[in-house]
């Protein structure tokens, strides 16, 4: 039970050239999502998704697309990568259920963009 | 209180000490308030998940309560050790009840 991966652990981008983040989890959860997390800010939802084929934007949702064709991944891609899009990026998915339960978070991806 | 907010941003404190920090969030629609521990190079984990108002949870030697008629949560950490030194990070579930909004977090550093 490997929990939640993401790939790579480390990316540097150029500006302008679109990338793939990956996700998966293997415990069959329902609910995962995408966060960044800049220094002095806490954790930001990019984008999130219940199941299966449903996806919807989280806090800052602008220049990242998702989809969600399996249970089990949940990739992230950034369109056309800026500076600002520096951060680290960080996939976590939580059980049906209550839906206060707690989230598994990915060991995250540190992505430059120079 | 529009968003959530921790104090300290950080602390240190001497192996022994026992410690406390804070977790303030709008007291409206409540949900639930997550408490999570986040280590250099790790992924932040799961402490605590608290949905009543009074709730206290424990584990080993931290624990939570919650007050969400005034909005504001207590993390205590007894006796610190070296090994409880990370980012305490709480979260307070907003809209469709999954979504979390964070904290920027308080930076524990347990010196020995």
């Amino acid at each position: 039970n490997a929990g939640v991966t993401q790939t790579p652990k480390f990316q540097v981008l150029k500006t302008g050239q679109s990338m793939t983040l990956q996700c998966a989890q293997d415990m069959n959860h329902e609910y995962m999502s995408w966060y960044r997390q800049d220094p002095g800010m806490g954790l930001r939802l990019i984008h999130y998704s219940v199941g299966a084929g449903i996806t919807d934007q989280g806090e800052v949702p602008n220049g990242y697309n998702v989809s969600r064709s399996t249970t089990e991944d949940f990739p992230l891609r950034l369109l056309s990568a800026a500076p600002s899009q520096t951060s680290v990026y960080f996939c976590a998915s939580s059980s049906s259920g209550s839906p206060y339960n707690e989230q598994f978070f990915g060991p995250g991806t540190r992505l430059t963009v120079l | 209180i529009l968003n959530v907010e921790q104090s300290p941003q950080s602390l240190h404190v001497q192996e022994g000490d026992s410690t406390n920090f804070t977790c303030s969030f709008p007291s409206s629609n409540f949900y639930a308030l997550h408490w999570y521990r986040w280590e250099t190079a790790k992924s932040p984990e799961a402490l605590f998940v608290m949905t009543l108002n009074g709730d206290e949870k424990k584990k080993g030697r931290i624990s939570a309560t919650l007050n969400t008629k005034e909005g504001y949560s207590y993390l205590y950490i007894k006796g610190s050790q070296p090994e409880d030194s990370a980012t305490y990070l709480c979260a307070r579930n907003t809209g469709s009840a999954r979504q979390l909004t964070f904290g920027s977090g308080t930076q524990l550093t347990v010196l020995p």
